[in-house]
């Protein structure tokens, strides 16, 4: 079965550095998400991206992060420097027509640890 | 008022149980609900979708939906020790013009064998 890949699993960087988390999408999905998990805490909502832009984003995703599909197949969430409150899991997820009926299929995660 | 609502529990159930997992949300018109399986350090895995007001059922999984009372469940039949995880809602707020999840809190279900 087709997955969404993400890397690195694990990143580990200092506080003020800028990262960049990678994600490989479900080949013939159209709808790219980022999503995050503070260690304890809720799945929460960055950004969704359709058709080389963003198409929603939450409170969370201000100035220090942006996406960016630089090629067919990878979709990138970057921030640009990184607080300790960066800390946490990152999923990126896909689907195919982006409607209400079409559910998220989520990479397995970059664990995020800002020090 | 918090959009999805849900017990974190933990609710524990001995093996062969039903689980009853329970959710709430705050935007009536409300069209798409799932519920992901989360185990500890892992992602979100869906196990059932339900778009219509009623039962849907897929194997151990059922989910019920009820839009006039903005509740949705999901029952465990034969809980399993493997079914030990974090039970998440999620709910795509308003109409159809929103195409992101909101997620709940998510409710931790132990099956003790």
């Amino acid at each position: 079965e087709p997955e969404v890949t993400q890397t690195p699993s694990h990143q580990v960087t200092q506080m003020g550095q800028e990262v960049i988390l990678r994600c490989v999408p479900i080949s013939n999905h159209l709808y790219f998400y980022w999503y995050r998990q503070i260690l304890g805490q809720k799945v929460e909502f960055l950004v969704s991206f359709y058709n080389n832009e963003i198409s929603e984003k939450s409170e969370i995703f201000d100035d220090q992060f942006s996406v960016e599909r630089p090629d067919g197949s990878n979709f990138t969430l970057k921030i640009r420097s990184t607080k300790l409150e960066d800390s946490a899991m990152y999923f990126c997820a896909s689907t195919t027509t982006g409607t209400y009926n079409s559910p998220l299929h989520f990479g397995n995660g970059t664990r995020l640890t800002v020090t | 008022q918090k959009e999805v609502e849900q017990n974190s529990g933990p609710l524990s159930v001995p093996e062969g149980a039903i689980a009853s997992l329970n959710c709430t949300y705050s935007d009536r018109v409300s069209q798409s609900f799932f519920w992901y399986r989360q185990y500890s350090g892992k992602s979100p895995e869906l196990i059932m979708s339900i778009y219509s007001n009623g039962d849907k059922e897929d194997g151990r999984f059922t989910a019920q939906l009820n839009k006039a009372s903005q509740y949705v469940s999901l029952l465990i039949r034969d809980s399993q020790p493997s079914d030990s995880a974090t039970y998440l809602c999620a709910v795509n707020i308003g109409d159809t013009g929103r195409r992101a999840l909101t997620f709940g809190s998510g409710t931790r279900l132990q099956v003790q064998p």
